[in-house]
This record gives structure tokens, sequence and C-alpha cells, in this order.
């Protein structure tokens, strides 16, 4: 699988957007970009992933660059519960063996 | 949907006993997976299985694990015997398969003293 490189740590005011950025340059073409994140004390969760269309749900959007070779993932109005630590990987069977790397700690601020 | 169930939240054990954590994941669900997480190695995949027969087992550290999937709403991971450093908090996780994301359970927080 793919490597990814995420900032360790980032800041977002409440109410504002949150753009956490993933870079995946080895990606191959049938890889796909997976997005999870963990909040304090729990279980992995999932948010939503892709291929190469940009994508959207309840919970975030993902914007995959056309060259594939970084991502972003937005969450469109950050809150005090979106606290917590994202983790963006690369796959290259689907979703199975998921590899996670150090993620990027996101600290929403009142 | 109760989610993935894992049993016990917590465990504290002696240090040479037995220690068995348990996993009901979501019902349908065909690939079970075991992950441990500690401050020093992040999250890491230990084994997995697909139609409850484990296919990856290359992230089990060493012959004192073991795990089994008996059936499809049942796994366990078997620690005999514990140590120390094996005091984490031991993820299950299960997905429906291809292009599915996983839905992960509540995790056992295991204490070796």
């Amino acid at each position: 699988d793919a490597k990814t490189t995420q900032p360790p740590s980032m800041d977002c005011a409440e109410g504002r957007a949150a753009n956490l950025p993933c870079n995946h340059s080895t990606i191959s073409g049938n890889e796909y970009v997976y997005w999870y994140r963990q909040i304090h004390s729990q279980g992995p969760q999932y948010i939503i992933h892709g291929l190469k269309n940009n994508e959207t749900n309840e919970m975030a959007s993902l914007i995959i660059t056309e060259d594939r070779k970084s991502s972003t993932l937005i969450l469109p109005h950050a809150t005090l519960r979106d606290t917590a630590v994202y983790y963006c990987i690369v796959t290259n069977n689907a979703g199975n063996m998921l590899t996670f790397g150090g993620g990027t700690r996101l600290m929403v601020k009142p | 949907d109760a989610g993935v169930i894992q049993s016990p939240r917590h465990e504290v054990t002696e240090m040479g006993q037995e220690v068995t954590l348990r996993c009901k994941p979501i019902s349908g669900h065909n690939s079970l997976f075991w992950y441990r997480q500690t401050m020093m190695r992040g999250l890491e995949l230990l084994i997995y299985f697909n139609n409850n027969v484990p296919i990856d087992d290359s992230g089990m550290p060493e012959d004192r694990f073991s795990a089994k999937m008996p059936n499809a709403s049942f796994s366990t991971l078997k620690i005999q015997p514990s140590e120390p450093r094996d005091s984490a908090v031991y993820f299950c996780a299960s997905t429906l398969g291809e292009g599915y994301g996983y839905t992960f359970g509540s995790g056992t927080r295991l204490t070796v003293v």
C-alpha cells in the first residue's frame, strides 16, 4: 500500500471549515483513499473514501487531486466534537488490511 | 444495530495469566480484524479473517498470541502467557467487504501487571 504523509497537528476555530491535507504521491491506479478518525478513548470511525472522484457524505467531503497524489478532507462546519486524530489511508484492495499511520491531531477551539 | 461488541471493556491481569478477548461483529459482515493500539506503536493490525478463515496473521507479535473465529458471529483473541508489554487497547473491527468502511468496537483496555 502507498505511504501517506499528514501534518501531525492542526487547529481549527469552531464553526469554520477544517481542511485536512494528505499526501500520497506513490498511490497507484487501483488504490483507494480512506479517511478515519479516532476520538479520545474510542475506536476509529470511518468517515469517507474515494478512488478518483470527489466524494461527499453527511460527515465530510473528500477532494482528490486530478493526479491523485494528494487529497483533502473537509469538515464544513467544525464543532468541538470533531476534535480527534484523523487518519488518511491508502489501500490497494478496496479497504481490507488498513494500515494506520500517525494521523493528524485536529483540535477544534471555541 | 448494536455495532461491533467487544468484551470485556477493561481487563487487568497478572503476568503469566491467560487472557481472552472477545468480539461479536456486525451481523452480515464477512471480514473481521483485530488491532492493537499503544502510544509507542499506534494502531497495528494483528490478524484478519474473511468468511471466518484467517487470511493474514503476519501482525501477530509472537506465538503467545492466537485468534479464532469459530463462526460468523464470534471471534476471540487469546494471549497465553501474558506479559506486561502486551498492555494496550485491543480493537476489533468488521466490514461488509470491498468498498465498505470498517466499523470498530469500543476496544478492550488490557493491563498486565
